[in-house]
């Protein structure tokens, strides 16, 4: 199955910094989701990006398939972002189930 | 709320005994996934139902079993508890298995603690 690998690991952030993570996968994926798990440990949906680029307020993400990568930019950050941050795909003979990365960590201070 | 509902949130029972989690996916969805998310091993695919059958497995040890009902609820089995099984298991659903737009939503999990 695909590897999914996530950078950076950890990330601090002073409030209304601007940041961007990178997600790289081993192959294709059909099917690509970026998660926030907030501190009480629920998994909130982002994006669903198999490819081009997605906005939601002061959350962006770019996907590009053909070079197995996917960035999540988040703007202006604010101290309820803090929490970690997942993606997570499908290889192309999946069944739908997801193969999530280790992880990005965020903590911004106020 | 993502619509997907799981009880207990929160279960703490010793070691060897058997518990059941359940989900209840999000109204239209037919497709189930089971998720275990623990320190060492991160978050790992359990095991899948499309529609009452089941449609994939990952990670899932043999203690473990799931199903899902004529209702479209589910519900997973894990039993001779280790304390090594302490962990947040997930819950996720989506429209179909494959094709267009699998995008899955996830419960707020049930966090299991073996003593």
């Amino acid at each position: 199955g695909i590897q999914v690998e996530q950078s950076p690991p950890d990330l601090i952030l002073q409030e209304g910094a601007n940041s961007t993570l990178r997600c790289n996968f081993s192959d294709s994926v059909n099917n690509l989701q970026w998660f926030h798990q907030n501190p009480w440990g629920q998994l909130i949906n982002l994006f669903y990006i198999p490819s081009g680029t997605k906005q939601n307020g002061r959350l962006s993400a770019t996907t590009v398939a053909t070079e197995r990568y996917s960035l999540l930019y988040i703007s202006s950050s604010q101290t309820t972002d803090s929490g970690v941050y997942f993606c997570a795909g499908g290889d192309l003979g999946s069944q739908g189930n997801l193969i999530f990365g280790k992880g990005t960590k965020l903590s911004v201070k106020p | 709320d993502s619509g997907v509902t799981q009880t207990p949130k929160h279960l703490i029972t010793a070691t060897g005994q058997r518990v059941t989690l359940r989900c209840s996916p999000r109204s239209g969805d037919l497709s189930v996934y089971w998720y275990q998310q623990s320190l060492d091993q991160g978050l790992q695919f359990l095991i899948q139902y499309y529609n009452g059958e089941e449609r994939a497995k990952g990670n899932i040890l043999e203690r473990f079993s799931a199903q899902q009902f004529p209702d479209l609820h589910s519900e997973l089995n894990l039993s001779s508890l280790e304390l090594g099984d302490s962990a947040l298991y997930f819950c996720a659903s989506s429209v179909v298995e494959t094709g267009e737009h699998p995008e899955a939503f996830f419960g707020q999990g049930t966090r299991l603690t073996v003593v």
